[in-house]
């Protein structure tokens, strides 16, 4: 079992619609929760993060937590084709040191 | 603030030849990780620092990989020998544990795009 497991994709989406993005976790003791946004060619960069458990809503963008479940989720509302991107889940493990496992990420494509 | 900077952006070598990969951190952070990404194994984290001092390196795939940080700005990565396995983008990222900070968050470089031959 992968430490972090995501849905590879392409997960494709009509522009203005609601993608869903999700990703679940093996370690119960992990803390912090990170969503990746990497466009193609290019590095990674931070668009949300949660600690707890619940709803964080940033913008077109809502990080769900659920610890009891070990899932956490990306909602992207009013999807735009500049949103088309790998998404990495990224989890801390929380045991001091910051040492942080990625997904694989799952492809995001918003169709114009 | 420029970011955190990678040098070279890509490098093509032959089987053999010793690698060196280089990345500034962004001034004040006091942690620095060194991430190899390919289609099949996505984005791994090879090891890191915390105050120039590697904390875990339990990533490095083997004793050909070797990482310094002789001080707060500055860091390499180094192949020897190097192999076609190890074609892949590497990035460099850090973080910081000021106050103000947001906690475990890492700003990664543009990558250095390495291809074996």
């Amino acid at each position: 079992q992968k430490e972090v497991e995501q849905n590879s994709g392409p997960l494709s989406v009509p522009e203005g619609a609601i993608a869903s993005l999700n990703c679940t976790y093996s370690d119960r003791g992990s803390q912090s929760f990170f969503w990746y946004r990497q466009y193609s060619g290019k590095s990674p960069e931070l668009i949300m993060f949660i600690y707890s458990n619940g709803d964080k809503e940033d913008g077109r963008f809502t990080a769900q937590l659920n610890k009891a479940s070990q899932y956490v989720s990306l909602l992207i509302r009013d999807s735009q084709p500049s949103d088309s991107a790998t998404y990495l889940c990224a989890v801390n493990r929380g045991t001091g040191g910051f040492k942080t496992i990625f997904g694989a990420g799952t492809r995001l494509f918003v169709k114009a | 603030d420029a970011g955190v900077i990678q040098s070279p952006r890509h490098e093509v070598t032959e089987m053999g030849q010793e690698v060196t990969l280089r990345c500034k951190p962004i001034s004040g952070h006091d942690y620095l990780f060194w991430y190899r990404q390919t289609m099949m194994r996505g984005l791994e984290l090879l090891i890191y620092f915390n105050n120039n001092v590697p904390i875990d390196d339990s990533g490095m795939p083997e004793d050909r990989f070797s990482a310094k940080m002789p001080n707060a700005s500055f860091s390499t990565l180094k192949i020897q020998p190097s192999e076609p396995r190890d074609s892949a983008v590497y990035f460099c990222a850090s973080s910081s544990t000021l106050a103000g900070a947001v906690a475990d968050t890492q700003y990664f470089g543009p990558g250095t795009r390495l291809t074996v031959l």
